[in-house]
C-alpha cells in the first residue's frame, strides 16, 4: 500500500458536532483528495488539493471544508455534522492529474446519529 | 455527477471462469481507469488506458476502450476467489479538470 493513513478509522458523532478527519501521506505527492462513498453512488469527490494551501471544491462540497498546511497532511472538517454525512470517507493522493493513478487510504467510517 | 456507469451491477461466477464488466461514459475522455475494492478496504488501481489506446493487458486483466461508443470493458480471466471484490471504472477528462469521475461499480463474487 502507498503510504497513506487516515484517522480516525471509525467515528460515531452526534448531529451538530464538528468533526475533523485527517489524511497523512509519506509519498510527497502533490495532489490530495477527499471522497465519500455511499451505496449506489460510487465515490464522489468532496474537495481536493493541488499544493500547500491550494484547495478546490468537488461535486459534493457543501457542508465540508478542508485545509492543507503541510504537503503530507490534508484535513477534512464537517463544521456541524448532519445525518446525511454518514458515509465512508476516503483520502487519495496522486503525483499529478493527467495520466496518473490515484492511491487510496483505508477509509474512515463516520456515523452521525 | 457520475460519468461512468458499470454494467452489470453484480456478477457471480465459478472459480476458473472469466468475468466481464462494462463501463459506459458520456463525454470525451483523456483516459479511463479501473479500480478494485475489496470489502472494507480502500480502492486499488488496476489499469489506466489512454484515449488513443484500444486495448491493454496486465496479468489476467484485459481492458478495451472504444471511444466511438464511449465504452470500456474489463475482462478478468481464470477468476480466483481472491478476485471477489467491487470493480469501478473512473474517467478523466479535460472538461472535468482531470478529476476522476467514478461509476457505481460492479460487484463480482467468485464461487469456489
Amino acid at each position: 500500500d502507498a503510504g497513506i493513513t487516515q484517522s480516525p478509522r471509525h467515528k460515531v458523532t452526534e448531529t451538530g458536532t464538528p468533526v475533523t478527519l485527517r489524511c497523512h501521506q509519506t509519498e510527497n505527492h502533490r495532489y490530495m483528495y477527499w471522497y465519500r462513498q455511499d451505496p449506489g453512488h460510487g465515490l464522489r469527490l468532496i474537495h481536493y488539493s493541488y499544493g500547500v494551501k491550494d484547495t478546490d471544491k468537488g461535486e459534493v462540497s457543501d457542508g465540508y471544508s478542508v485545509s492543507r498546511s503541510k504537503t503530507e497532511d490534508f484535513l477534512l472538517t464537517l463544521e456541524s455534522a448532519t445525518s446525511s454525512q454518514t458515509s465512508v470517507y476516503f483520502c487519495a493522493i496522486s503525483e499529478n492529474r493527467e495520466l496518473y493513478e490515484q492511491y487510496f487510504g483505508p477509509g474512515t467510517r463516520l456515523t452521525v446519529t | 455527477s457520475q460519468q461512468g456507469e458499470e454494467d452489470p451491477q453484480a456478477l457471480s461466477i465459478q472459480e476458473g471462469e472469466n468475468a466481464t464488466m462494462n463501463c459506459s461514459y458520456k463525454t470525451s475522455i483523456n483516459n479511463l481507469q479501473w479500480y478494485r475494492q475489496n470489502s472494507g478496504r480502500g480502492l486499488v488501481h488496476l489499469i489506466l488506458i489512454r484515449s488513443n489506446e484500444r486495448e491493454k493487458h496486465s496479468g489476467r486483466l484485459r481492458v478495451t476502450l472504444d471511444t466511438s461508443k464511449k465504452s470500456s470493458s474489463l475482462l478478468i480471466t481464470a477468476s480466483r476467489a481472491a478476485d471477489t471484490a467491487s470493480y469501478f471504472c473512473a474517467t478523466v477528462s479535460r472538461s472535468n479538470d482531470y478529476k476522476l469521475s467514478f461509476g457505481a461499480g460492479t460487484t463480482v463474487t467468485v464461487r469456489a
